[in-house]
Parts: C-alpha cells; sequence; structure tokens
C-alpha cells in the first residue's frame, strides 16, 4: 500500500508554454499533499503544501501564480507550472501524506521531469 | 524542526550491514526521526521512522540512542540495489508537517 502515482513522468515543452503535471495516492486517501522541486546534484526544495478544498501555502521565494496547485479530491492534485522559462527546467516530485495511528507519513511519487527549450 | 547532521558520503560492501549514522543534538520531545532514500532520478521511498524506540521493518532497523540526540539506520544486508542517497529527517508529527531535505548521505554498495 501506500503508492502515489505521478503523470507525465517526463514533458519537454517550449518556453512560454503551461504544462500540468498530476499528482494521485492511489490506495489511499490523502488530506494533504506537497510539491517539491529538485535541482540537479542538490536536495528536495519544499515548493507548497496542498490541503483538499483550500488553497495551497507556498513555500518562501516560489511564485503562487506561476506555480498554480490545485488539490481537488482526496486522491489528486495537481501541479501547473504557467508560463514556463527554461530556469523552471527542474525534477518536481510530489508527496502525499497518509494518517496511520498517531504518525502521518509523507509517501513519494516517481517525480517528473520538466525540460524547457 | 531539529536540523540533522550526516556524513557526505559512505561506501559498504554488499552482502554486509549498513549502518548510516545521523546526529540530530536539538530534537525535541514531540520530534520524530524519519529515514528516506532516493535513488537516482526517482522520487525518494520512505525506509522507517521512530520517536524513541528502536525499529525494524523489513527494510531496515532504526536505532535512536536513550537521550535521542542520534540515531543510526542499519540496513542488515546492503544490495547493489541499496545505493542511493539517505536522508535522516527530524519532523514533528501531523499531516501538515513538512520534511526538511538536508543533503543527505550519499550510499555506495559496491561488489
Amino acid at each position: 500500500g501506500a503508492v502515489v502515482s505521478q503523470h507525465p513522468s517526463w514533458v519537454i515543452c517550449k518556453s512560454g508554454t503551461s504544462v500540468k503535471i498530476e499528482c494521485r495516492s492511489l490506495d489511499f486517501q490523502a488530506t494533504t499533499m506537497f510539491w517539491y522541486r529538485q535541482f540537479p546534484k542538490q536536495s528536495l526544495m519544499l515548493m507548497a503544501t496542498s490541503n483538499e478544498g483550500s488553497k495551497a501555502t507556498y513555500e518562501q521565494g516560489v511564485e503562487k501564480d506561476k506555480f498554480l496547485i490545485n488539490h481537488a479530491s482526496l486522491t489528486l492534485s495537481t501541479l501547473t507550472v504557467t508560463s514556463a522559462h527554461p530556469e523552471d527546467s527542474s525534477f518536481y516530485i510530489c508527496s502525499a501524506s497518509r494518517r496511520g495511528g498517531s504518525s502521518a507519513t509523507q509517501y513519494f511519487g516517481p517525480g517528473t521531469r520538466l525540460t524547457v527549450l | 524542526d531539529a536540523k540533522t547532521t550526516q556524513p557526505p558520503s559512505m561506501d559498504c560492501a554488499e552482502g554486509r550491514a549498513a549502518n548510516l549514522p545521523c546526529n540530530h543534538s536539538t530534537i525535541s520531545g514531540n520530534e520524530y526521526v524519519y529515514w528516506y532514500r532516493q535513488i537516482h532520478s526517482q522520487g525518494p521511498q520512505y525506509i522507517i521512522h521512530g520517536l524513541k524506540n528502536n525499529e525494524t521493518n523489513e527494510m531496515a532497523s532504526l536505532i535512536i540512542t536513550e537521550d535521542r540526540k542520534s540515531s543510526t539506520l542499519i540496513l542488515p544486508h546492503a544490495t547493489l540495489r541499496d545505493t542511493a542517497v539517505y536522508y535522516c529527517i527530524v519532523r514533528t508529527q501531523g499531516n501538515d508537517y513538512k520534511l526538511s531535505f538536508g543533503a543527505g548521505t550519499t550510499v555506495t554498495v559496491r561488489a
């Protein structure tokens, strides 16, 4: 159990276009999902926290109008990179928080590699 | 959340136990220790977590010192597929509580 999927696994787009990435929890309901970004040879950086049915909370320095997050259901969150530019090229990873007893563990998707030309 | 300190890298031999240390001297009473690993170009994989008792699952064992200021992740029989970056993270419990990833330890398992 605790499987998280992402779609697409990779995408190449032209500068100025928008790209949508989906994150799904396949076998559990996740009230909270997280979006991370990872540049080459660096660690994961949290971009935003998303709660089902409410607005996402963005980390300092992350433009909320550029990275649109929608968490419409307990199993689906989407990240839309609007007007993408080459500097947005990165590995985008989502996680979903699963509650079990007194703990809540984050399970991660496989990631989406975005290349903006 | 408390910060953690891990060695940047370590090698281990295939078939041997791998012991990965982590220091978290400023950990507070309600903070858990989580371990994840990231194999190249994949999303992080949850390994194990604990509060103060030692924990074991099918992947690894987690040994937490009595004062909770440090812990050790033990991979009992390392395989080549265990080569990854291992992250030790201290986190307060709750659905909204974030994970802050440091640099982790790059573990290379050699045949």
